[in-house]
């Protein structure tokens, strides 16, 4: 059975510092990876999609990488923002448009 | 282009009685699925649906039922409500194009159970 951990399950930085989000997974027979974002009481926001075939994804600020063998993927923020406060979620598909999912990072960024 | 919407957004209802949420894909995604959001738990696979078929169900118990319609809009079906049902319940549509399938969510239903 899949499992998703995600560390740290909290983080706060002041705002400009870089940061990573880490993900890790047990089985690597995964169809694709996705990092989403959640605002409290809301929908989910796709960030960014990694492909099994691929390495790494970015997005603006935003850098996800993959490493299938290991079951590890991070993502990257650069120069965090205020408007980056959120809950970060990692997910992994085997397939059939079916998620398996992390518990979270929730992120805040302070002024 | 119009994204995955989900109605009613907020529903109260009491333990015992029933409640069907639905859910409007993404204009030409045909695949819908549903998840579970509780503190508790996290984000739980309910079901997938893909051109009027059930092609996968998470390890939910048969009070859970869903169905997709030919014009890919899905329902959500809850029987017999529990306490431990409160939850927000989203949906994703995607095109269902492999390991290119991006999944993307509405803004969910909260159900309140009491």
């Amino acid at each position: 059975k899949q499992e998703v951990t995600q560390i740290p399950a909290a983080l706060s930085v002041p705002e400009g510092e870089n940061l990573v989000l880490n993900c890790s997974f047990t089985d690597s027979a995964i169809y694709n990876l996705q990092w989403f974002r959640q605002d409290p009481g809301k929908g989910l926001t796709s960030l960014l999609l990694i492909q099994s075939s691929q390495r790494e994804q970015t997005s603006g600020r935003l850098n996800a990488s993959l490493d299938k063998s290991s079951g590890r993927s991070t993502l990257y923020i650069a120069a965090s923002q205020p408007g980056d406060s959120a809950t970060y979620l990692c997910a992994v598909s085997p397939g059939y448009s079916t998620l398996t999912f992390g518990k979270g990072t929730m992120l805040l960024v302070s002024p | 282009k119009a994204g995955v919407t989900q109605t009613p957004r907020y529903l109260i209802k009491t333990r015992g009685q029933q409640v069907t949420l639905s859910c409007s894909p993404i204009s030409g995604h045909r695949s819908v699925s549903w998840y579970q959001q509780t503190p508790g738990q996290g984000l739980q696979f309910l079901f997938e649906y893909f051109s009027e078929t059930q092609r996968n169900k998470g390890n939910f118990p048969g009070r859970f039922s869903g169905r997709q319609f030919s014009n890919s809009r899905s329902e959500m079906n809850v029987s017999t409500l529990e306490l431990g049902d409160s939850a927000l319940y989203l949906c994703a549509s995607s095109l269902a194009s492999g390991s290119r399938d991006e999944q993307f969510f509405g803004p969910g239903t909260r159900l309140t159970v009491l």
